[in-house]
């Protein structure tokens, strides 16, 4: 199966930061990566597909990049609502593993 | 709108059995590949299983092969998970996921269910 790491796993930051999120296959992965941000209580949301793909009705200050084992997702100016769980998805072969999700809470 | 709606979830003793469904409306759900995705209390996203639009291909994680399985009908919109020999580490919000695919760009999970409760427990 193929390992994804996140770093960090938590993450404090203040309204109106940039924040880096990072994620590691333990194989390459093309670009068959997504990123999902979950509240507490709730279904993960998509946020970004096919690594740097913005889903539709994200904000365009969630962006992501990368391919092969390495990939990040980039918040700016942080808003009061973003502050959540993100994990990273890949779909390259099954099972598609997550990583272990990063808390990014409200320094 | 889209909308996934899980059921079935509930407490059950190590070594029972329980049916989970999700019933999908506002998609056309017969063309979509489906999957169930679980999460732990406190603990990350974990990929449980899949199955083709047509119900002629399925896949899991090791975990779960022999005791889950995934099913779906595509006359009432829904998809099945079927848990057999549940085990305390099967304690879980199952959620069910559409994915979307496009060739060369992987899958992607949307949208997903509220998700339902499972607990195994004596």
């Amino acid at each position: 199966d193929i390992q994804m790491t996140q770093s960090p796993s938590s993450l404090s930051a203040s309204v109106g930061d940039t924040v880096t999120i990072t994620c590691r296959a333990s194989q390459t992965i093309s670009s068959f990566l997504n990123w999902y941000q979950q509240k507490p209580g709730k279904a993960p949301k998509l946020l970004i597909y096919a690594a740097s793909s913005l889903q539709s009705g994200v904000p365009p200050r969630f962006s992501g990049s990368g391919s092969g084992p390495h990939f990040t997702l980039t918040i700016t100016s942080l808003q009061p609502e973003d502050f959540a769980t993100y994990s990273c998805q890949q779909t390259y072969i099954a099972p598609f593993t997550f990583g272990q999700g990063t808390k990014l809470e409200i320094k | 709108e889209v909308q996934l709606v899980e059921s079935g979830g509930g407490l059950v003793q190590p070594g029972g059995s329980l049916r989970l469904s999700c019933a999908a409306s506002g998609l056309t759900f017969a063309t979509h590949w489906m999957s169930w995705v679980r999460q732990a209390p406190g603990k990350g996203l974990e990929w449980v299983a899949n199955i083709h639009p047509e119900g002629t291909e399925t896949y899991y994680v090791d975990s779960v092969k022999g005791r889950f399985t995934i099913s779906r009908d595509n006359a009432k919109q829904s998809l099945y998970l079927q848990m057999h020999s549940l085990r305390d580490e099967d304690t879980a919000v199952y959620y069910c996921a559409t994915e979307n695919i496009l060739q060369h760009q992987g899958n992607w999970f949307d949208p997903w269910g509220q998700g339902t409760l499972v607990t195994v427990s004596s």
